[in-house]
This record gives structure tokens, C-alpha cells and sequence, in this order.
């Protein structure tokens, strides 16, 4: 079955640290890949996201993920973090030849002191 | 404008009762989804929706789940005889077509616990 790997569970930095939580999926056709990010009392919301073209992507607040379809990965990187990235972030994938719904991740939750 | 909403946002049931949840897309989007997320885990999809058609449930997990979508906007996602097991955040997601590309727009779900 398909799945989608985070690798890191709980990701402790301070603030100006760089960011890279990592994603790996397993499924070697044409996929659609995002990031979602679920910030503490709030509903999950989309980040960015990547379905052709630029396999670098960008997406609100600084975020930037790179596909790397050789590499089945799609991680999320921010150069600088700030306290109000401390969240849950979710990678999911949407692999063409099975319907429209997601697979998630188990999560990366990441704590930013200040 | 409005956001999917979901209710209620908290639900207590005794193991062996029927359950309802609601949820309340974005006007006018065509798709509409439901995930279950258990402690510590991603979400996972349960069923699919286009309009009223519930084109994929192959992620319910046992005949006790049943969804449903009449007039294609307001869902209902039903539970019978609860069990322990089901206790779970029960999250709702719309999206304006059927595109594998579209942004699922989730609502705050609804945290069942079977007691």
C-alpha cells in the first residue's frame, strides 16, 4: 500500500534556526504532493503544494518544499524560523491512479522558542 | 466567507451508541471528504464524495460507519454501536471540483470519545 514517511516526530529549534523536515513517499507514478500545517487551536491548512512544473515550490510564510522524484521526497524547508512556526506540520500525497483523497503523514510537530 | 464547519465539535458516547456528525462545506464545492485521526497520527481517508454521490468508501472501517450527502452540500457521518476504537478526531474537507490538484479546505473536526 501506499504511504507517506515523516521522519522527524518532534523538531525542537530556536528562533533564526533553519528548517528541514523531511518527507518520503512510496509510489513510483505521477503523484501530487503538499504540505499542511495545523497551528495550535487551528484547523489544518494548506502550506503549498506541488503537482507540475518547478519541482521547487513556494508557499506562504517563507515556506519552500523541493520535489525530488528520484529521491520519492518532498521536504519542507524555511531559511529562518520564527516562534509562530511552532506547529504540526502534515505531508500528504495524492497519487493519481487512486481517487482524489489524501494520504498523510504521522506529523512533524515543531516547537520554536524564542 | 464561511469556512467548512463542522459539529458538534465534541462528542461523548457510551460504548454501544449511535453517533452523528455534521459537517457544513464551503458553499458551492462539489467535493467533499472525511478522515479519521487517532492520537498521534496523520489523518486517514474514510470515504468521497461528488455532489451527493459517494464515490469512494473504501476507507470505512466496518459497516457501523455510514456517510451520507443527500442534496450534495451538508454531510452526515453516521456511527452505530460505538466502540473504544472509534474514539478519534472525526475531520471533514471540502474542495470546488473533483481535481487530484485542488486544495481540500479541512474543517476543526469533531473529537469523539467512546467511553
Amino acid at each position: 500500500a501506499q504511504s507517506v514517511s515523516q521522519h522527524n516526530h518532534h523538531v525542537i529549534l530556536s528562533e533564526a534556526a533553519s528548517l528541514e523536515l523531511g518527507c518520503n513517499y512510496s509510489y513510483g507514478g505521477t503523484v501530487n504532493l503538499f504540505w499542511y500545517v495545523q497551528y495550535p487551536g487551528q484547523h489544518l491548512q494548506l502550506l503549498l503544494k506541488y503537482f507540475s512544473g518547478d519541482p521547487l515550490v513556494k508557499g506562504i510564510k517563507g515556506f519552500e518544499a523541493e520535489f525530488i522524484k528520484s529521491k520519492f521526497s518532498f521536504n519542507l524547508r524555511k531559511p529562518s524560523v520564527q516562534w509562530s512556526d511552532t506547529a504540526e506540520y502534515f505531508c500528504a500525497v495524492n497519487i493519481n491512479q487512486a481517487g482524489t483523497a489524501l494520504i498523510f503523514g504521522k506529523g512533524t510537530t515543531l516547537s520554536v522558542s524564542s | 466567507g464561511a469556512g467548512v464547519s463542522q459539529s458538534p465539535r465534541y462528542k461523548v458516547a457510551k460504548r454501544g451508541q449511535d453517533v452523528a456528525l455534521r459537517c457544513d462545506p464551503i458553499s458551492g464545492h462539489v467535493s467533499l471528504f472525511w478522515y479519521q485521526q487517532a492520537l498521534g497520527q496523520g489523518p486517514e481517508f474514510l470515504t468521497y464524495f461528488q455532489n451527493e454521490a459517494q464515490l469512494d468508501k473504501s476507507g470505512l472501517p466496518s459497516d457501523r460507519f455510514f456517510a451520507e450527502r443527500p442534496e450534495g452540500s451538508v454531510s452526515t457521518l453516521k456511527i452505530q454501536r460505538t466502540q473504544q476504537e472509534d474514539s478519534a478526531v472525526y475531520l471533514c474537507a471540502s474542495s470546488p471540483w473533483g481535481a487530484r490538484t485542488d486544495t481540500q479546505y479541512f474543517g476543526p473536526g469533531t473529537r469523539l470519545t467512546v467511553l
